[in-house]
């Protein structure tokens, strides 16, 4: 079963523009990942935000983690062509074994 | 190379076929982990190594499944008695830490296994 929920499933913009994914999940957690996956490959690593931590840059990248709403967004400014791939964001659960716990994702596609 | 690195990367068996899935992680790396992806969704997990030991075997969806790392690197997935709905993409991930689940994960391309 999935821990967590992007939404919107689907999202298209044009190159330049940001794009904005969101993700909830159901129970207490140790941290947060985002990953991303291009078609017919494995998943990359993104940023991982813990518990304890509000917001976190990288490059494009801003992850804002928010544990009284059990939610997280994942920001990309500027996006690029190449940035068009499916985007995960997965859990580490409180206590919990090293498994990560996925949501269901956000495919974006980002036009040139 | 220094990736995580599966085989094969495609595999097709008839229904009622063993098959055998193949993992070397990052060398030196402590975890890993193999995740059960089917189309459109996020990876699921099935089960974690700590070097040797199998620490967790949760995910696994029934006892056709079993996996093993018998020296702490590689490791190897294999499915008794495939159905049609074992068809999917297994991933691989290993992770530096045994005990920090704060490290990412590091995946591999995965195999996709067709079940005809």
């Amino acid at each position: 079963s999935q821990q967590g929920e992007e939404d919107p499933q689907a999202l298209s913009i044009q190159e330049g523009e940001n794009a904005t994914m969101n993700c909830s999940y159901k129970t207490s957690i140790n941290n947060l990942q985002w990953y991303r996956q291009n078609s017919g490959r494995g998943l990359v690593h993104l940023i991982l935000i813990r518990s304890n931590e509000r917001e976190k840059h990288s490059g494009r990248l801003r992850v804002t983690l928010d544990t009284s709403k059990k939610s997280s967004s994942l920001l990309i400014t500027a996006s690029r062509a190449a940035d068009t791939a499916s985007y995960f964001c997965a859990t580490a659960l409180e206590g919990s074994a090293r498994q990560l716990t996925f949501g269901s994702g956000t495919q974006l596609t980002v036009l040139p | 190379g220094a990736g995580v690195s599966q085989s094969p990367r495609y595999k097709v068996a008839k229904r009622g076929q063993d098959v055998a899935l193949r993992c070397d992680p990052i060398s030196g790396h402590v975890s890993l982990f193999w995740y059960q992806q089917a189309l459109g969704q996020g990876p699921e997990f099935l089960t974690y190594f700590q070097n040797e030991a199998q620490l967790d075997k949760s995910g696994l969806p029934s006892d056709r499944f079993f996996a093993e790392r018998p020296e702490g690197s590689v490791s190897t997935l294999k499915i008794q008695r495939t159905q049609q709905e074992d068809s999917a993409v297994y991933l691989c991930a290993s992770s530096s830490s045994g005990r920090n689940s704060n490290q990412p994960q590091h995946f591999g391309d995965g195999t996709r296994l067709s079940i005809l």
